[in-house]
């Protein structure tokens, strides 16, 4: 089974500045998703952005950006310019690319932006 | 479009009576996720539907846990009998045709069983 690890419960960024969010994951497929979600109080999940395991380009989305390691398992995610509406719960996930369906999450991150 | 739409969006009972969750997805979407959220076990994925059929219920916790969908545009998850463990954030999510397409989260329904 796949396990998604974030071993950070909680970041804490300056208004402006540049935050890094950690992920590891376990899998013995070579085709796969990986996707960052983020979750503010409203509880409402949001799509960040995703990866495909079989491409080397790293994704980036406006201010977001990832840092794909394959070899490594990890999939960080490089927020830019952080503004106060990022504050929120940010989870990383897995979905298998064949077969099983549904995501994987980490426990996530509760990332605080600082005024 | 509406998105995933789940009701009730808050639902407060009593240890041992039943509950029903229910979930209309996107329009056109064919594969339906129910999934729970915990402070101790965080997101965990429940059951998949693919065209209206039950592909995964691995993740169901017990046999008070049971989900059903009759059509493509509505789903429900029953627990029967509610144990005040099941109290929790569940969300039901849609995902259109093509493997890596995005799965669209509803709002979710916060059950608290007393």
């Amino acid at each position: 089974a796949q396990t998604v690890t974030q071993s950070q419960p909680e970041m804490s960024v300056q208004e402006a500045e540049t935050v890094t969010l950690s992920c590891t994951y376990d899998t013995s497929e070579s085709d796969y998703y990986l996707f960052w979600y983020k979750q503010p109080p409203s509880r409402q999940m949001i799509l960040v952005i995703r990866q495909e395991a079989y491409k080397q380009q790293n994704a980036t989305e406006n201010r977001f950006s990832v840092n794909f390691q394959k070899a490594a398992k990890s999939f960080s995610l490089k927020i830019s310019d952080s503004q106060l509406g990022d504050a929120a719960m940010y989870f990383c996930a897995y979905k298998s690319g064949g077969g099983a369906d549904g995501l994987t999450f980490g426990k996530g991150t509760h990332l605080i932006i600082q005024p | 479009d509406a998105g995933v739409i789940q009701s009730p969006r808050h639902e407060v009972t009593e240890m041992g009576q039943e509950v029903t969750l229910r979930c209309k997805p996107i329009s056109g979407h064919n594969s339906l996720f129910w999934y729970r959220q915990t402070m101790m076990r965080g997101l965990e994925l429940l059951i998949y539907f693919n065209n209206n059929v039950p592909i995964d219920d691995s993740g169901m916790p017990e046999d008070r846990f049971s989900a059903k969908m009759p059509n493509a545009s509505f789903s429900t998850l029953k627990i029967q009998p509610s144990e005040p463990r099941d109290s929790a954030v569940y969300f039901c999510a849609s995902r259109g045709q093509g493997r890596y397409n995005e799965q669209f989260f509803g709002p979710g329904t916060r059950l608290t069983v007393l």
